[in-house]
């Protein structure tokens, strides 16, 4: 069975930094993009952008760029999404999910059960 | 970006009823790059309907998508119990890929 297991939840401070995961299983990781959305506590769903762990290629929805980094180490089957700098506007759950085609252009078909960030101070 | 709005933000049902969601697209997401994500509380979102309408495996075949170029619509016919969430649609035509703001089915 596909299943993507995210890393668990975080609380961090305003300026410190984060990296949280997101491993596949029951498929060809390297062979799928992989989404990352967020959801604000109460709102609702915000695509992010993708990265392709059989490259690292990446595609970063404006809104994000610069702000975080998707990475991908596909030997482990394994995508991650850092923050160098976290504020409390990062506060939020986030959503890894495995694209149903096998090109960029493509709809989620399975989804982590979400990691939950939290910054205060 | 392309902007999805839905309406209505919520809808009021009762089980058996139909349901009549929509999502309107600021330009037209050609040959259908449209999907319809159910989310229930506390739970990430389960894809429903790929390609404008079609269904994904193992999604009841009570809902139904349709629409074309700017205008899409989920169907619920005979709403059950478990059906009572809250439904995105989603355009995967262009980058960024966006998501409608969501319809609350309550």
């Amino acid at each position: 069975d596909v299943q993507l297991v995210q890393s668990g939840a975080e609380v961090k401070k305003p300026g410190e930094s984060l990296r949280i995961s997101c491993q596949g299983s029951g498929y060809s990781f390297a062979n799928y993009w992989i989404a990352w959305v967020r959801q604000r506590p109460g709102k609702g769903l915000e695509w992010m952008g993708i990265v392709y762990p059989g490259d690292s290629d990446t595609r970063y929805n404006p809104s994000f760029q610069g702000q975080v980094t998707f990475s991908a180490d596909k030997s482990i089957n394994t995508a991650y999404l850092r923050w160098r700098s976290l504020n409390a506007s990062d506060t939020a759950m986030y959503y890894c999910a495995r694209h149903r085609y096998r090109t960029a252009w493509s709809p989620s078909d399975y989804w982590g059960q979400g990691t939950l960030v939290t910054v205060s101070s | 970006e392309i902007v999805l709005t839905q309406s209505p933000g919520t809808l009021s049902l009762s089980p058996g009823e139909r349901a009549t969601l929509s999502c309107r697209a600021s330009e037209s997401v050609t040959s259908g790059f449209l999907a319809w994500y159910q989310q229930k509380p506390g739970q990430a979102p389960r894809l429903l309907i790929y390609s404008g309408s079609s269904r994904t495996p193992g999604i009841p075949d009570r809902f139904s998508g349709s629409g074309s170029g700017s205008v899409f619509t989920l169907t619920i016919n005979t709403l059950e119990p478990e059906d009572f969430a809250v439904y995105y649609c989603q355009q995967y035509k262009t980058s960024p890929q966006t998501f409608g703001q969501g319809t609350k089915v309550e």
